[in-house]
């Protein structure tokens, strides 16, 4: 069985501050991780993916994440918080040989100017 | 490229009513994936088709849900007879060999 734990419903951070959303997550086999951005009445947008190599992953909008295998955890981390950044953040993974991908609750982030 | 389609973007109709969704994934996918979405129980995977075959439809709720995937660029998700608690929007995501998966805009099912 695979899960994933966002633990903070809802992050509030002011422009310009350093925004992290967390994940922790759990996976019999090696993890996929991914982000997700959702805007109001949105689909899905893909953010960023770890699957090997280098824990630090950078991605869209100027968000990175971090791996972090002894942890199990996958932070989402942006330096400089953006108004424009205000939205519902999900993490998700997969076990590197299946398909079926496990969401998070989901997280919203509200940047105040 | 104009990335996952999905009509319509708003649904409302009467308990008892036949529902489609219709989705066109994003050109060249070989993966599709309909997932619906409430605030309740967050985002829930109905079904996955891979190279327009059905593989896992374990997530379908009752057999008042249905889908088909014709062909590699479009696949409908039918619900038969529909009822209030089928209220939710759904998504249809298509990913290139189990990749990242690319979402649509949605739609949002009303049902009174």
């Amino acid at each position: 069985a695979q899960s994933v734990a966002q633990p903070e419903d809802q992050v509030n951070v002011a422009e310009g501050n350093p925004l992290t959303v967390k994940c922790t997550y759990s996976v019999s086999g090696n993890p996929y991780l991914f982000w997700y951005v959702q805007y109001p009445n949105r689909g899905l947008q893909f953010l960023l993916k770890y699957i090997t190599g280098d824990n630090l992953v950078k991605g869209s909008y100027g968000f990175e994440a971090e791996f972090n295998k002894s942890q199990t955890s996958f932070h989402l981390k942006k330096p400089s918080a953006l108004v424009s950044d205000s939205a519902l953040y999900f993490c998700a993974v997969r076990v590197s040989n299946d398909y079926k991908l496990s969401f998070g609750a989901g997280t919203t982030v509200t940047v105040r100017a | 490229d104009a990335g996952v389609i999905q009509s319509p973007r708003h649904e409302v109709t009467e308990m008892g009513q036949e529902v489609t969704l219709r989705c066109k994934p994003i050109s060249g996918h070989n993966s599709l994936f309909w997932y619906r979405q409430t605030m309740m129980r967050g985002l829930e995977l109905l079904i996955y088709f891979n190279n327009n075959v059905p593989i896992d439809d374990s997530g379908m709720p009752e057999d008042r849900f249905s889908a088909k995937m014709p062909n590699a660029s479009f696949s409908t998700l039918k619900i038969q007879p529909s009822e209030p608690r089928d209220s939710a929007v759904y998504f249809c995501a298509s990913s290139l060999n189990n990749n990242e998966q690319f979402f649509g805009p949605g739609t949002r099912l009303t049902v009174l």
